[in-house]
């Protein structure tokens, strides 16, 4: 069965501060990992890697792949409050499904 | 730009009753897909399509149907509503294949009592 696991699952931090999420797979024929941000309603696209090593970076958030270590992280410098959100993982891997992590619950005080 | 739209946002069911949750996408994807989100649990999949006429069982399918006659739908149909079906749906939609990024709808918050 595959699986997601994401770390820590819940954060509070100040502004200013730089945070690091983390999440780690073990699934069959890996194809892809990509992260979600959840405000209140529906998840928003942020990332799809498929290759270890190439940093994808959108503004202040950039995240890695590392499929040595079956696992990715995302960062998020100078945070702000609008960051605040539940950020989601979630590994592309044999038929044409996403298996997802529970997520982490960021928290952004000013 | 509508991408994916679902119907209705909120509703309340009575225990045993039925109802149909609509999802439609405009980006003419094969792959559609229907979540359940329950708090801190992240997300369930509970039916896909590859394609009009072809639905398969995700993880979670029990309690529930699909069906896809077109690209665009992709109905999902509770019978005999039970509490355990309290939660948010959302429907998603993807180009598939090598493109994973699936695109959300806004979800539909369902409470069965």
């Amino acid at each position: 069965e595959d699986k997601v696991v994401q770390s820590p699952l819940s954060l509070v931090v100040h502004e200013g501060d730089t945070v690091t999420l983390n999440c780690s797979y073990e699934v069959t024929n890996f194809r892809s990992l990509l992260w979600y941000k959840q405000e209140k309603k529906a998840p928003t696209f942020l990332f799809m890697l498929t290759s270890s090593g190439i940093e994808k970076k959108s503004g202040r958030l950039s995240s890695i792949l590392d499929k040595k270590e079956l696992s990715s992280i995302l960062n998020i410098t100078a945070t702000q409050t609008g960051d605040s959100a539940i950020y989601l993982c979630a590994v592309g891997a044999g038929s044409y499904q996403l298996t997802f992590g529970k997520g982490t619950k960021l928290s952004v005080i000013p | 730009n509508a991408g994916v739209t679902q119907t209705p946002k909120f509703r309340i069911l009575k225990i045993g009753q039925s109802m149909t949750l609509q999802c439609t996408q405009d980006m003419n994807h094969n792959y559609m897909y229907w979540y359940r989100q329950d708090p801190g649990m992240g997300l369930k999949l509970i039916y896909y399509s590859v394609g009009a006429g072809i639905t398969d069982k995700g993880e979670v399918p029990n309690g529930y149907n699909v069906s896809r006659s077109t690209t665009e739908d992709f109905p999902l149909r509770l019978e005999l509503a039970a509490p355990s079906q309290t939660s948010v749906y959302f429907c998603a939609s993807s180009q598939g294949l090598v493109i994973d990024t699936q695109y959300f709808g806004p979800g539909t918050r369902l409470t069965v009592l």
